[in-house]
């Protein structure tokens, strides 16, 4: 069936240091995927997107990018801040509305 | 208002209570989703509607979950005979269109314990 999965479901980082998180999904139907970000307590947070028609998306310290090929997506956050410390989820999104979240990843900041 | 707004924050209810849990969204948000997120998972989706319309309850565990939207505005999702199993956050989000380009805006979530 339809599903999205991390490689990482933890990950420690020095602050400054660049972050990596992985996903992985499975519907090659997916032509677009979205990051968001959630903070204890709260509800997820649109970071960045990006279409299937593109591999790479660029914004303030983040970069999304994608190979279809290996049906695989990350994020990179550059210079990583104790505020970037948070789960960290990847969705995809086929033909209509729905948006299928994955397990999420765990960033741990360390000052 | 300024981002979507669900109440109540924390709900307690005991087994085989019904209970409602509501979402306002962004003024102006044509579409509106639910989620359900269970600990130390990702948000698992219930159903979606576009203004008043349902358009899509796949996502729903069982028929004791109800959602409506009856004004195109404010949501109430509904679950009868509350199970422990149903002990997760509800997630509310709205959204102009659909979450191409736009995403999706999330309030912070109901959560349910279910006793």
């Amino acid at each position: 069936g339809e599903s999205v999965g991390l490689h990482l479901p933890t990950l420690s980082v020095q602050e400054g240091d660049n972050s990596i998180i992985n996903c992985a999904y499975s519907n090659s139907a997916s032509d677009y995927f979205i990051w968001y970000k959630q903070e204890s307590g709260k509800g997820p947070q649109f970071i960045i997107d990006i279409r299937s028609n593109m591999d790479k998306r660029q914004g303030q310290r983040v970069t999304v990018l994608l190979n279809k090929t290996v049906k695989h997506l990350s994020l990179q956050i550059a210079a990583t801040q104790p505020g970037d410390s948070a789960v960290y989820f990847c969705a995809e999104n086929a033909l209509g509305d729905k948006v299928i979240f994955g397990p999420g990843t765990s960033l741990s900041v360390i000052p | 208002g300024a981002g979507v707004s669900q109440s109540p924050r924390y709900k307690v209810a005991k087994r085989g209570q019904d209970v409602a849990l509501r979402c306002d969204p962004i003024s102006g948000h044509v579409s509106l989703f639910w989620y359900q997120q269970a600990l130390g998972q990702g948000p698992e989706f219930l159903t979606y509607f576009q203004n008043e319309a349902q358009l899509d309850k796949s996502g729903l565990p069982s028929d004791r979950f109800f959602a409506e939207r009856p004004e195109g505005s404010v949501s109430t999702l509904k679950i009868q005979r509350t199970q422990q199993e149903d002990s997760a956050v509800y997630l509310c989000a709205s959204s102009l269109g659909g979450p191409r380009g736009y995403g999706y805006t999330f309030g912070s979530g109901t959560r349910l314990t279910v006793v």
